[in-house]
């Protein structure tokens, strides 16, 4: 399989439960992003990882705790949301470390509903 | 902060026609600018791009233009075909190298 893959796709949860979500690259890339996306918004960078390290978190609630052993892999650990956390999560990848200086590849999502 | 501002937010036009898709971004050290087009159901996926040093760019339909002065860039889409009926998202690299989207504009090709 070949670019980026988020699962789950869909994914309801209730205020108090533990959930991750898992994003895999096949692409060979150093660097891999979270971001949500909430309709009609501009999309929001959540956390950056460089070579497995992070280099960018922007501000992001503490119920959201990223982890990325390798760097093919990225997850993002939910704990105790909230209902505006509902929004679908974009992982994606490039080859540079910097958000900007190289071209992402998005995964489709997984939409994330918090009740 | 910086931001970039999109418009229009929905834009309907008919099969073969033009579409244009204006952005207007606040940082002036942005030197980059990519338009990504997002699909129902995936992922955003890059389209076309253009630096600051170029004042336009071609592919095939579409184009991109820049004005720096003005800050404002545009993507033009002619002879509109259904498959490009999606959501088209602008975004400027700022001066800390993070990208910095627009809100989206969904096109809509009416037949």
């Amino acid at each position: 399989e070949t670019g980026v893959t988020q699962t789950p796709r869909h994914l309801v949860m209730g205020m108090t439960n533990k959930k991750s979500l898992k994003c895999e690259q096949h692409l060979g890339h150093n660097a891999m992003y979270w971001y949500k996306q909430s309709a009609k918004k501009p999309l929001e960078l959540m956390f950056v990882y460089n070579f497995k390290e992070q280099t960018e978190n922007n501000s992001v609630p503490s119920r959201f705790s990223p982890e990325c052993p390798n760097s093919s892999h990225l997850f993002l650990h939910l704990h105790t949301l909230q209902p505006e956390d509902s929004a679908l999560y974009l992982c994606a990848s490039s080859q540079g470390g910097s958000a900007g200086a190289n071209v992402l590849t998005f995964g489709a999502g997984s939409r994330l509903t918090v009740l | 902060g910086e931001n970039v501002e999109q418009h229009p937010s929905t834009l309907s036009v008919q099969e073969g026609d033009s579409a244009v898709i204006k952005c207007t971004y606040s940082d002036s050290a942005s030197n980059y600018f990519p338009w990504y087009k997002q699909e129902l159901g995936k992922g955003p996926q890059l389209i076309i791009d253009i630096r600051s040093n170029v004042g336009e760019k071609k592919d095939q339909r579409i184009a991109v233009t820049l004005n720096k002065t003005a800050k404002h860039f545009s993507l033009h889409i002619t002879e509109t075909q259904p498959e490009d009926s999606a959501v088209y998202f602008c975004a400027s690299r700022g001066s800390n190298y993070q990208l910095i989207w627009g809100a989206g504009t969904k096109l809509i090709i009416k037949p």
